[in-house]
C-alpha cells in the first residue's frame, strides 16, 4: 500500500519561514510525481497552491513556493501571515492510474 | 468563470447507493481530466476516482467495484455512482479538475452519510 507522509503539525511565528515536507513509501520523491500542494481552512474546499514540484496558480501568494528536498517534495513559506493558518495537502502521482494525498499538515502561526 | 457545483449527497443506509453530481461551467468535461475526491469529518483527503478525456478510469483499492465515475457531455456533468455504500464511505465528496498534473479547479463538496 503506498503510504504519503507529511509532518502532522508544525508552529510559526509570523513573518517566520517555515519548510512542509511530502514523502512517499516507495521510495524519493522526484518531479515525475508532479507534487502538488493545497490549503485548506475549516469548513472550505481545498485551495491549490503549487502543482508539478515548483508551479505556482496564478492566486498563489509570492511568498509560498514549491521543491525537492532530500527525497522528498517540499512547501516552503517565507514571510508567514496569520491568515496561513491552515491544513496543507501534498498529493503525489504515481503514474497515471493512481493519486495519494499526504495525511495533511496543521500549520499554527502563533 | 470556472465552476464546480456538486449535488446528489445526503444521507443513505449501509448497502444502499447514491449518484453524486458534479455540474461544471468555464470549460469542457470531456475535454479534461476529472477526479473525485473525498474527506471523512475531520479526517484528510482521500483520491476516488479518475476519469481521463478519452474515457479510461481508475479507483484506488478502497472504492475499486464499488463506485463508478462517468459524465454527460450534452450536460458538462462529472458522475460519481456509489454502490454497496459503507459507514466509512461517510465525508465530503468534492470533484476535481486535473489540468497537466495541476488540480487546480474545485468544487465546495456534497455531504454523503452513510448510517442506519
Amino acid at each position: 500500500q503506498t503510504v504519503v507522509t507529511q509532518e502532522p503539525s508544525l508552529t510559526v511565528s509570523p513573518g517566520g519561514t517555515v519548510t512542509l515536507t511530502c514523502a512517499s513509501n516507495t521510495g524519493a520523491v522526484t518531479s515525475d510525481y508532479h507534487p502538488n500542494w493545497f490549503q485548506q481552512k475549516p469548513g472550505q474546499a481545498p485551495r491549490a497552491l503549487i502543482y508539478s514540484t515548483t508551479n505556482k496558480h496564478s492566486w498563489t501568494p509570492a511568498r509560498f513556493s514549491g521543491s525537492l528536498l532530500g527525497g522528498k517534495a517540499a512547501l516552503t513559506l517565507s514571510g508567514v501571515q496569520p491568515e496561513d493558518e491552515a491544513e496543507y495537502y501534498c498529493l503525489l502521482f504515481y503514474g497515471g492510474t493512481q493519486r495519494v494525498f499526504g495525511g495533511g499538515t496543521k500549520l499554527t502561526v502563533l | 468563470e470556472v465552476q464546480l457545483v456538486e449535488s446528489g449527497g445526503g444521507l443513505i443506509q449501509p448497502g444502499g447507493s447514491l449518484r453524486l453530481s458534479c455540474a461544471v461551467s468555464g470549460f469542457t468535461v470531456s475535454s479534461n481530466v476529472m477526479n473525485w475526491v473525498r474527506q471523512a469529518p475531520g479526517k484528510g483527503l482521500e483520491w476516488v476516482s479518475v476519469i481521463y478525456s478519452e474515457g479510461r478510469t481508475y479507483y484506488p483499492d478502497s472504492v475499486k467495484g464499488r463506485f463508478t465515475i462517468s459524465r454527460d457531455t450534452s450536460k458538462n456533468t462529472l458522475y460519481l455512482q456509489m454502490d454497496g455504500l459503507r459507514a466509512d464511505d461517510t465525508a465530503i465528496y468534492y470533484c476535481a479538475r486535473d489540468s497537466q498534473w495541476s488540480y487546480d479547479y474545485w468544487g465546495q463538496g456534497t455531504l454523503v452519510t452513510v448510517s442506519s
